[in-house]
């Protein structure tokens, strides 16, 4: 079974900054990644999938990158509603892990 | 536009069983798979299972083979979730998704429905 990582746990970070999430998956997966925002008490929204594509709707100022085992989520600009935690979530297998989640504070 | 509307939360017993549904509208519903996820308090997502509503098909995930089941009705277009012999473990909320045609991944989601399994 493919195993997806985190980091950071936590990030804090001020409006405006740019910010970094990375992925890690336990063996390649080529870009058969997807990333999410979770706000409380709402369901997850796609933001990004095959590693790079943005959603439909999502703001440019997220971009993924990455292939194989390493993947990046980037916020370009944070804006307070950022607020979230984020999921990246593997496609490959049938099993579609998800990472643990990045707890983003502003 | 794309909806899709999870059925209300649920308190259950151990030992019991917790039916879910979640109504889709806006797409054509018999085209696309539709999965079942859930979060646990203080864990990550989980993918269950996926039906494909056109054909029936479904595939579940190893942990939860035998107690889980999901079908749809197809002409009132919904999915249902039937998980038995609940546990305390199976506390958590509980989504409905729809999968893309581009991949195995998830651009629509339900509201989710908390289900707490408590004596």
């Amino acid at each position: 079974d493919i195993q997806m990582t985190q980091s950071p746990s936590t990030l804090s970070a001020p409006v405006g900054d740019r910010v970094v999430i990375a992925c890690r998956a336990s063996q390649p997966i080529g870009t058969s990644l997807a990333w999410y925002q979770k706000k409380p008490g709402n369901a997850p929204k796609l933001l990004i999938y095959k590693a790079s594509n943005l959603a439909t709707g999502v703001p440019s100022r997220f971009s993924g990158s990455g292939s194989g085992s390493e993947f990046t989520l980037t916020i370009s600009s944070l804006q307070p509603d950022d607020l979230a935690v984020y999921y990246c979530q593997q496609y490959k297998t049938y099993s579609h892990s998800f990472g643990p989640g990045t707890n983003l504070e502003i | 536009q794309i909806h899709l509307e999870q059925s209300g939360s649920a308190v259950k017993k151990p030992g019991a069983s917790v039916r879910l549904s979640c109504k889709a509208s806006g797409y054509s519903f018999r085209n696309f798979g539709v999965a079942w996820l859930r979060q646990a308090p203080g864990e990550r997502l989980e993918w269950m299972g996926w039906i494909y509503p056109y054909s029936g098909l479904t595939y579940y995930a190893p942990k939860f083979q035998g107690r889980l089941s999901v079908t749809t009705d197809t002409s009132a277009n919904i999915a249902y979730m039937d998980l038995a012999s609940l546990t305390s473990d199976d506390t958590a909320i509980y989504y409905c998704a729809r999968e893309t045609t581009l991949g195995y991944y998830f651009d629509h989601w339900g509201q989710g429905a908390l289900v707490t399994v408590s004596s």
